[in-house]
């Protein structure tokens, strides 16, 4: 299955500031995603990565709050816009071939203060 | 049901016991069920994948079974060991490939 390294694997923000997610895959991959898990809730995707293209944004989630960008099919990021407590959360990446299961990465756990 | 609910939210076993936990899901629309265990600090680790009613998977010490007519699947732990602690997510994929996660069930292991 495919490595994937992403990071930071956590940071501590100020409110207002902005963070960038990096997400590498050590292979090629056709599908790549961005999830968030806040305290206590579900996993939730936010974005579907496109290479080459706009990203596929689920209900609730829009470009200005969460670009990405994917400029090739082993690289992804997620920034997170001027942040506030409530992005305080887990943010994954993960990647998928068809009919297969995700593989994870390790995780950015984000703390605003 | 429209969502995904998991069974019970939290769970404490004593090592050495067996256990089981739920996962609900729509009866329509199914394509697959995935079940994923998420150690403290470490990525969400795919356990199985499964699409046939009836189908039975196992893997070591956890097995998981399928009904997609009721809209249901278990995971079992047999004979329960610390480093089973972690929260069990199950995640319902519909006819559209889309996912649908549940909220996870958190196992703690007693020594």
């Amino acid at each position: 299955s495919a490595v994937i390294s992403q990071k930071p694997s956590r940071d501590i923000c100020q409110r207002g500031t902005s963070l960038t997610i990096q997400c590498q895959v050590d292979s090629q991959v056709t599908m790549m995603f961005w999830y968030r898990q806040q305290p206590g809730q579900s996993l939730t995707l936010i974005a579907t990565a496109n290479q080459g293209s706009e990203a596929t944004y689920e209900s609730g989630f829009v470009i200005d709050k969460f670009p990405i960008s994917r400029p090739n099919l082993t690289f992804s990021t997620l920034t997170v816009s001027n942040m506030s407590p409530e992005d305080s959360s887990i943010y994954l990446c993960s990647v998928s071939g068809p009919h297969q299961p995700q593989h994870f990465g390790d995780g950015t756990r984000l703390s605003i203060l | 049901i429209l969502n995904v609910e998991q069974s019970p939210q939290s769970l404490h076993v004593q090592e050495g016991d067996s256990t089981n936990f739920t996962c609900s899901f729509p009866s329509s629309n199914f394509y697959a069920l995935h079940w994923y265990r998420w150690e403290t600090a470490k990525s969400p680790e795919a356990l199985f994948v499964m699409t046939l009613n009836g189908d039975e998977k196992k893997k070591g010490r956890i097995s998981a079974t399928l009904n997609t007519k009721e809209g249901y699947s278990y995971l079992y732990i047999k004979g329960s060991q610390p480093e089973d602690s972690a929260t069990y997510l199950c995640a319902f994929m519909d006819s559209n490939y889309q996912l649908i996660w549940g909220a996870g069930t958190k196992l703690i292991i007693k020594p």
